[in-house]
């Protein structure tokens, strides 16, 4: 149950995108199609933001994309707009009705 | 619109105990799967437990079996964790979460601050 490893920061300029990987093991990303991507603003809580890999929440806009290959997910946010700026945490279904989390990643936009 | 809100979060000694817990209103609580997640300070999110809707199915991150029981009522429409034998590392926002299905949290509450220090 190791957390799922993300890298501690990016980011972008206003318009552009930026794309944060998740890397875990066949055991959880590996495993199942089952990643989702939480935001979350300082002092708030997490957001759902994408779910199934790549399926997106109502009223979350589609410049939220997911994807993934193998053992690592990522996800791209295009056309970067000020209020991206937050931190981001992708999650695995692992296995026997437990989740894991990654190590969350700080998206700063320039 | 679904509400989830924990309370029961403080500051308590080393060793101590707490019980969190997590209202929920706006959804059908009883047919829902319910997660507990902590966050330390400046860390990452951790998964802790889980439980089904019926509360016989319960699960729990290696880390914290046998200090800390989910369990839930649905006529209060609540869900609970009970944390025994409080360690420094435990300090953290606790959020409780419903799972739509498998981890897929999609409705989260305000979280409750636990503090464990002498």
């Amino acid at each position: 149950q190791s957390a799922l490893t993300q890298p501690p920061s990016a980011s972008g300029s206003p318009g552009q995108s930026v794309t944060i990987s998740c890397t875990g093991t066949s055991s959880d990303i590996g495993a199942y199609d089952y990643v989702s991507w939480y935001q979350q603003h300082p002092g708030k809580a997490p957001k759902l933001i994408i779910y199934e890999v790549n399926k997106r929440p109502s009223g979350v806009p589609d410049r939220f994309s997911g994807s993934k290959s193998g053992n690592t997910a990522s996800l791209t946010v295009s056309g970067l707009q000020s209020d991206d700026a937050a931190d981001y945490h992708c999650a695995s279904y692992a296995g026997s009705n437990r989740g894991v989390f990654g190590t969350g990643t700080k998206v700063t936009v320039l | 619109e679904v509400q989830l809100v924990e309370s029961g979060g403080g500051l308590v000694q080393p060793g101590g105990s707490l019980r969190l817990s997590c209202a929920a209103s706006g959804f059908n609580f009883n047919k829902s799967w319910m997660t507990w997640v902590r966050q330390a300070p400046g860390k990452g999110l951790d998964w802790v437990a889980n439980i089904n809707d019926n509360g016989k199915q319960k699960y729990y991150v290696d880390s914290v079996k046998g200090r800390f029981t989910i369990s839930r009522d649905n006529v209060r429409n609540s869900v609970y964790l009970q944390i025994n034998t409080l360690r420094a590392e435990d300090t953290a926002v606790y959020y409780c979460a419903r799972d739509s299905a498998y981890n897929r949290l999609d409705s989260w509450g305000q979280g409750t601050l636990v503090t464990v220090s002498s």
